[in-house]
């Protein structure tokens, strides 16, 4: 397609469920990003890919968030053992290389823990 | 550290009346800057970036923004609001020096334009 998508676009699990969230960047594009964007705020900075090398993970909350990109392309955002806090919109984001490129978001993926 | 302030949680303004949404920023290098615009249920979308060169940004929609380093602020404006303008906007930031890229976002300001 010629947007970044996202997968499932809704998910609901039970606190204690492991959950992973799936995105498919724009072809072509070498880095990729994870966002989570809690209700009624700006998105915050989770992850970065180059390719398949993790470049950045500091702004994963816990480790129970895992990501992952392994042939540098579509990428794994796994949540394990969730919990009600973990609850907000998961937005992916890519880009081709290069420090002026800009980002292009997928629609998110909306995560509710109950 | 970096962050960015969008003072204001809503703007309303009449149809065919000029707009303005307000960001101003932080950074400790010199700044890269970006509007976004998202509809609900849809994915961010790029409206302008400053870069370099020229303060004023001009973007998709009409929209351009002005870059002022003295008063640290990117302003977002519109000559003429249309009511499909209405939507939730987010102002962030890049430092140059930053080697991952990664945008810092305000935390959006709801536009609403009445006709």
């Amino acid at each position: 397609g010629a947007g970044v998508s996202q997968s499932p676009r809704y998910k609901v699990a039970k606190r204690g469920q492991d959950v992973a969230l799936r995105c498919d960047p724009i072809s072509g594009h070498v880095s990729l990003f994870w966002y989570q964007q809690a209700l009624g705020q700006g998105p915050e900075f989770l992850t970065y890919f180059q390719n398949e090398a993790q470049l950045d993970k500091s702004g994963l909350p816990s480790d129970r968030f895992f990501a992952e990109r392994p042939e540098g392309s579509v990428s794994t955002l796994k949540i394990q053992r969730t919990q009600q806090e973990d609850s907000a919109v998961y937005l992916c984001a890519s880009s081709r290389q290069g420090a002026l490129s800009g980002q292009y978001f997928g629609p998110g993926t909306r995560l509710t823990v109950t | 550290a970096q962050s960015v302030a969008q003072p204001e949680d809503q703007v309303n303004v009449a149809e065919g009346n000029p707009l303005t949404v307000k960001c101003t920023y932080s950074v400790s290098g010199n700044p890269y800057l970006f509007w976004y615009v998202q509809y609900p249920n849809r994915g961010l979308q790029f409206l302008l970036k400053y870069i370099t060169g020229d303060n004023l940004v001009k973007g998709s929609y009409g929209f351009e923004a002005e870059f002022n380093k003295s008063q640290t602020s990117f302003h977002l404006k519109k000559p003429s609001a249309l009511v499909s303008d209405s939507a939730l906007y987010f102002c962030a930031v890049r430092d140059r020096g930053d080697s991952s890229y990664k945008l810092i976002f305000g935390s959006g300001t709801r536009l609403l334009v009445r006709p």
